[in-house]
């Protein structure tokens, strides 16, 4: 079974840009998280969508959005970026939302890079 | 162990050795708790979790501890190898009643350094 897939892996915008980052779960997954990762702050939740829903959502400023399509697949939108987005940006899934019913499987990431 | 701030905190141990990595966690009410590996170049990978009603569990080569007394969480990994080598979390987080929860809470991570 293929694991949680990314696109793209790099990622290089400059400040004032919008980014649109891709995750596809693993088959049968129905719940995406997303996290942020940097030296600074370690990861961080970002938001998480179960059903095309946004269940949970993090700390981050209106800037940082995201949606679910109905065959699972997850994007995060980051408009008007600021030289402190640059991070790699996880996505996580599982067959359903609920920490400590089910594991979340992490994909590869995308590393984005703000100019 | 695990500390705020800019630099991982590391731990290298020689190969074969166990090795144990620790984890002070903040949130008194948080009550699900998991390790995660990190390779260089990939994502975080589930290691194992361990719930607020239990204070040990194994795996295959890794046992976690819970004390919530002083809120301090630690892996072991036994007869640590060369592929042991990574960077590793613990991640903190509270289940609701209805099985949902926010995201997982993260430290900083340590990085463990197998020596030959």
């Amino acid at each position: 079974k293929a694991g949680v897939t990314q696109t793209p892996r790099y990622l290089i915008k400059t400040r004032g840009q919008q980014v649109t980052l891709s995750c596809s779960p693993i088959s049968g997954h129905r719940s995406v998280s997303w996290y942020q990762q940097t030296p600074g702050q370690g990861l961080q939740f970002l938001f998480e969508y179960f059903s095309e829903t946004q269940r949970n959502k993090g700390n981050f400023p209106g800037r940082f959005s995201g949606r679910q399509f109905s065959n699972s697949r997850s994007e995060m939108n980051v408009s008007t970026l600021e030289l402190g987005d640059s991070a790699l940006y996880l996505c996580a899934s599982s067959r359903l939302p609920g920490l400590g019913v089910e594991t979340q499987y992490f994909g590869p990431g995308t590393r984005l890079l703000v100019l | 162990g695990e500390s705020v701030g800019l630099h991982l905190p590391t731990l290298s141990v020689q190969e074969g050795d166990n090795s144990i990595i620790n984890c002070a966690y903040s949130n008194s009410a948080s009550d699900y708790f998991i390790w995660y590996k990190q390779e260089s170049g990939k994502g975080p990978q589930f290691i194992i979790d361990i719930r607020s009603n239990m204070d040990k569990r194994q795996g295959q080569r890794v046992t976690v501890l819970l004390n919530k007394t002083v809120k301090h969480l630690s892996l072991q990994i036994a007869a640590t190898q060369p592929g042991d080598s990574a960077v590793y979390f613990c991640a903190e987080n509270i289940l609701y009643s209805g099985g949902g929860a926010d995201g997982l809470t993260f430290g900083k991570g340590t990085h463990l350094i197998i020596q030959p």
